[in-house]
């Protein structure tokens, strides 16, 4: 079958780094998506990795291993605004759709 | 920048009434969804529609119904709303690709209560 794995939640310290990482089983694969979710408000769009290897978007990097079916979402110099949950997101081959984790709450401790 | 919006933020319902959530996008885009959000369960698809006019079904489309009269306008219907419908819904707009690779973008959401 087709599923994702994310842990449920994280705790980090305000100014370190932290590492969420996200599994995925697909049939197909065209990319995977990573948004970040602040609490009562919509999912905006983070990264989207078609290539094995580790982007950087300031703070933020994405990492994909597609042979591993493994993606990671980097983020440092941790700030309280980062307090979010994480979702990891792959798209059904040819299908229009997103098969969605079901997300990682980040909890930022001063 | 894309945009989407959502008819209302919050709104409360009785059961057994007829509900319309509204969604309009402001980018040509092809693709349209609506979710539902539940703690610990995540984004589940409800609708989604790739054409004016065309709808598909997603994972929960029990339910509901929806419509696509107009390119920018993707309309979610609770025919008679039930108490497990109280979640948060989201609209959904992406550009046209057909293998999901197109970003999508979500708007504001709506928390439906019912009572």
């Amino acid at each position: 079958g087709q599923n994702i794995d994310q842990p449920t939640e994280m705790t980090a310290t305000e100014g370190a780094i932290v590492q969420i990482n996200c599994t995925y089983q697909t049939s197909g694969f065209n990319g995977l998506f990573w948004y970040q979710q602040h609490a009562g408000e919509a999912p905006t769009f983070l990264s989207y990795n078609v290539l094995d290897g580790l982007e950087e978007k300031g703070r933020f990097s994405s990492f994909l291993s597609r042979s591993k079916g493994y993606s990671y979402l980097l983020l440092k110099e941790l700030q309280m605004k980062d307090s979010a949950s994480y979702l990891c997101a792959v798209p059904m081959d040819s299908n229009y759709q997103l098969i969605w984790g079901a997300g990682t709450k980040l909890i930022i401790k001063p | 920048d894309v945009k989407v919006t959502q008819s209302s933020r919050y709104l409360v319902k009785r059961t057994g009434e007829k509900v319309f959530l509204e969604c309009v996008q402001d980018m040509d885009h092809e693709n349209m969804f609506w979710y539902r959000q539940d703690p610990g369960l995540g984004l589940r698809l409800i609708y989604f529609s790739y054409d004016v006019k065309m709808k598909e079904k997603g994972d929960i489309p029990e339910g509901y119904s929806v419509s696509r009269e107009k390119k920018e306008r993707f309309s979610l219907i609770l025919e008679s709303a039930s108490t497990n419908q109280t979640s948060m819904y989201l609209c959904a707009s992406s550009l046209s690709d057909r293998d999901g690779s197109d970003t999508q973008y979500f708007g504001p959401g709506t928390r439906l209560t019912v009572l």
